[in-house]
């Protein structure tokens, strides 16, 4: 398994406004994953963060909205830019790892813009 | 898009079975039926997975049916804490690169 840890756990933030989102895990992986969860809705992949590699967008995100930097094998930003209401939700970072291939999640972040 | 089709909720005695049903009829010869919950507030939570026979862990049983278009997730003695979301998803293999893609889901109550 491995366990992620995400900072901030959550913000409050004022519209226009941008918040990067850090992600650490206790190993070394190649693939880590963001998501987003809005309110009372199932988890939707913004992207793939393969580290050495741009991050591979979902349809429907873009970098400029939401850019990622992967440095190395256990750490990843993802950044909300130019915030609005609507990007009120919980940001999770996923890493896959083991024998498997399992994905494994970190404790969110929950992000509210006012 | 998710390919599976589950129940929105469910209710489940303490101490009982839970089965959770999950139809998956257009799954395809390379993907995998992975289960996660989701405990309120928390971020998802890996259970089981299979690809054609049945799993066990020390968390959950999956059934696969024999033409892989549909599964049952059981979680043999229900508790209180087992409350949450639980989903289903298909995800091709990880040599091709499968994405972990979310559903709906299921929502379990288990009640006192």
């Amino acid at each position: 398994s491995a366990v992620i840890s995400q900072k901030p756990s959550r913000d409050i933030c004022q519209r226009g406004t941008s918040l990067t989102i850090q992600c650490q895990v206790d190993s070394q992986v190649t693939m880590m994953f963001w998501y987003r969860q809005q309110p009372g809705q199932s988890l939707t992949l913004i992207a793939t963060a393969n580290q050495g590699s741009e991050a591979t967008y979902e349809s429907g995100f873009v970098i400029d909205k939401f850019p990622i930097s992967r440095p190395n094998l256990t750490f990843s930003t993802l950044t909300v830019s130019n915030m609005s209401p609507e990007d009120s939700s919980i940001y999770l970072c996923s890493v896959r790892t083991g024998a498997h291939y399992e994905q494994y999640f970190g404790p969110g972040t929950r992000l509210t813009v006012t | 898009d998710a390919k599976t089709t589950q129940p929105p909720s469910m209710d489940c005695a303490e101490g009982r079975a839970a089965n959770l049903p999950c139809n998956h009829s257009t799954i395809s010869g390379n993907e995998y039926v992975y289960w996660y919950r989701q405990i309120h507030s928390q971020g998802p939570q890996y259970i089981i997975h299979g690809l054609k026979n049945n799993e066990t862990n020390e968390m959950a049983s999956l059934i696969i049916t024999e033409d892989r278009k549909s599964s049952t997730l059981i979680l043999p003695h229900a508790t209180l804490r087992d409350t949450a979301v639980y989903y289903c998803i298909v995800r091709e293999d990880q040599s091709l690169g499968g994405k972990l893609i979310f559903g709906q889901g299921t929502e379990l109550s288990v009640k006192p």
